[in-house]
């Protein structure tokens, strides 16, 4: 089963809303986890660097304000994407790495649709 | 910045044959990942590589990561319908251990 669980998998929201992201370990603690954001037939774009207890380093080109993440706890990182517009649909995935292993797992990814 | 090309871009494989993917490095690979995807999906851990001249198999699925660590191969064996998706590596950066650069990806389909 999955080890790094992302909610909700699917989310269509109205122009100018915002919406959650959440990420969660499920069997292992992750002081940190990264949040990428993939269209459609392209790869992986790192976007931040989600810290627990700090602030995110976000990655040149990606608005701290627009895309706001928290990390409040071990197993949990959210990623909050703000006054949504239809620019921003897209899939988001996140990740986590178990130090006990040295495995990076990656979330189902979350797709959004802004409408 | 670190880049990685992957290639080929796609391939069309027959079920029963061999295929192999390449990801090449601007730099020094300190950890070279594989996943698979499916279009719209999350991505499936294959393996990590970390030595130079590292192999590592599971299943059908091989992986090699060159002796200078620039290089990665990924190897399938007797290819099967359910190897067909999106094959991505991806690569650590020295400076930060999990924050992953990745390649543009190979989109594999297994015909009958």
């Amino acid at each position: 089963g999955a080890v790094v669980s992302q909610h909700p998998s699917r989310v269509i929201c109205k122009s100018g809303t915002s919406v959650k992201i959440e990420c969660r370990s499920l069997d292992f603690q992750a002081t940190t986890m990264f949040w990428y954001r993939q269209f459609p037939k392209k790869s992986l774009m790192l976007m931040a660097t989600s810290n627990e207890g700090s602030k995110a380093t976000y990655e040149q080109g990606v608005e701290k304000d627009k895309f706001l993440i928290n990390h409040a706890s071990l197993t949990l990182s959210t990623l909050t994407v703000t006054s949504a517009h239809p620019e921003d649909s897209s899939f988001y995935i996140c990740s986590a790495r178990d130090f006990r292993s040295g495995e990076l797992f990656f979330g189902e990814g979350s797709r959004l649709t802004v409408l | 910045s670190q880049e990685l090309e992957q290639s080929p871009q796609s391939l069309i494989v027959q079920e029963g044959k061999n295929l192999t993917i390449n990801c090449t490095s601007s730099k020094t690979l300190y950890g070279l990942y594989w996943y698979k995807q499916k279009y719209g999906e999350g991505l499936i851990f294959l393996m990590m590589l970390q030595k130079g001249g590292e192999e590592k198999s599971h299943e059908k699925i091989t992986a090699k990561l060159d002796e200078k660590k620039q290089q990665s191969s990924l190897h399938i064996t007797a290819s099967q319908p359910s190897h067909a998706g999106i094959y991505l590596c991806g690569a650590d950066n020295e400076d930060s251990w999990g924050k992953l650069q990745f390649g543009a990806g190979t989109q594999v389909v297994v015909t009958p």
